[in-house]
């Protein structure tokens, strides 16, 4: 099992530049997430899912979104990126059910000039 | 809405010596409570979990934690720091709905 995968390792953009944040997961989960972490801030909530075709906003979906069209996958996108959403970004995924744990990606760091 | 409270930043222990990182939370009711430990340039890894049951709670590398409802608290507890505990340590809250709610972190710097 590969667990959970993230590309790219690492990104530069400029202000206005679109681009996608690829998650994946072999290990048949269906609740899959994306989180960023800033200094001082701890990991915050961007956007979630339950299951493919269902996402929901976590706690700061603003400027980010999501499809869930497969188990396996669940891309993050930002369509026109700004300064403030240079952070580094985790995705995890985790098997339904509140008895559970999630697994973590290697994150990707961002940065947006 | 669930909160997290890790009041210290920064800790610094020496090698050897025992280490507590406190944790706080808010919420209405139980919820799940976890700890996780993020080496520089990793990602999360989880070192223990409540759920019910039993307050003190075993995890992996050594580490306990011992949830006190009294005191809306799940600190974090190891009796003999190693330099691999070097690390920012984080722990979050899960209401259920797996929403989860993770604390600003603390960084632990051991020293020889």
């Amino acid at each position: 099992n590969a667990g959970v995968t993230q590309t790219p390792k690492f990104q530069v953009l400029k202000t206005g530049q679109s681009m996608t944040l690829q998650c994946a997961q072999d290990m048949n989960h269906e609740y899959m997430s994306w989180y960023r972490q800033d200094p001082g801030m701890g990991l915050r909530l961007i956007h979630y899912s339950v299951g493919a075709g269902i996402t929901d906003q976590g706690e700061v979906p603003n400027g980010y979104n999501v499809s869930r069209s497969t188990t396996e996958d669940f891309p993050l996108r930002l369509l026109s990126a700004a300064p403030s959403q240079t952070s580094v970004y985790f995705c995890a995924s985790s098997t339904t059910g509140n008895l559970d744990t999630q697994y973590f990606g290697p994150g990707t760091r961002l940065t947006v000039l | 809405a669930q909160s997290v409270t890790q009041p210290d930043i920064h800790i610094t222990v020496s090698e050897g010596a025992s280490l507590e990182l406190r944790c706080n939370y808010s919420y209405g009711a139980t919820p799940y409570l976890f700890w996780y430990v993020q080496s520089p340039g990793q990602g999360l890894q989880l070192l223990l979990k409540y759920f019910s049951g039993d307050t003190l709670v075993q995890g992996i590398k050594g580490f306990e934690a011992e949830f006190k409802r009294s005191q809306s608290s799940f600190n974090l507890r190891k009796p003999s720091v190693h330099w691999s505990d070097a690390a920012e340590y984080f722990c979050a809250v899960d209401p259920g709905y797996q929403k989860v709610t993770f604390g600003i972190g603390t960084k632990l710097q051991v020293i020889p």
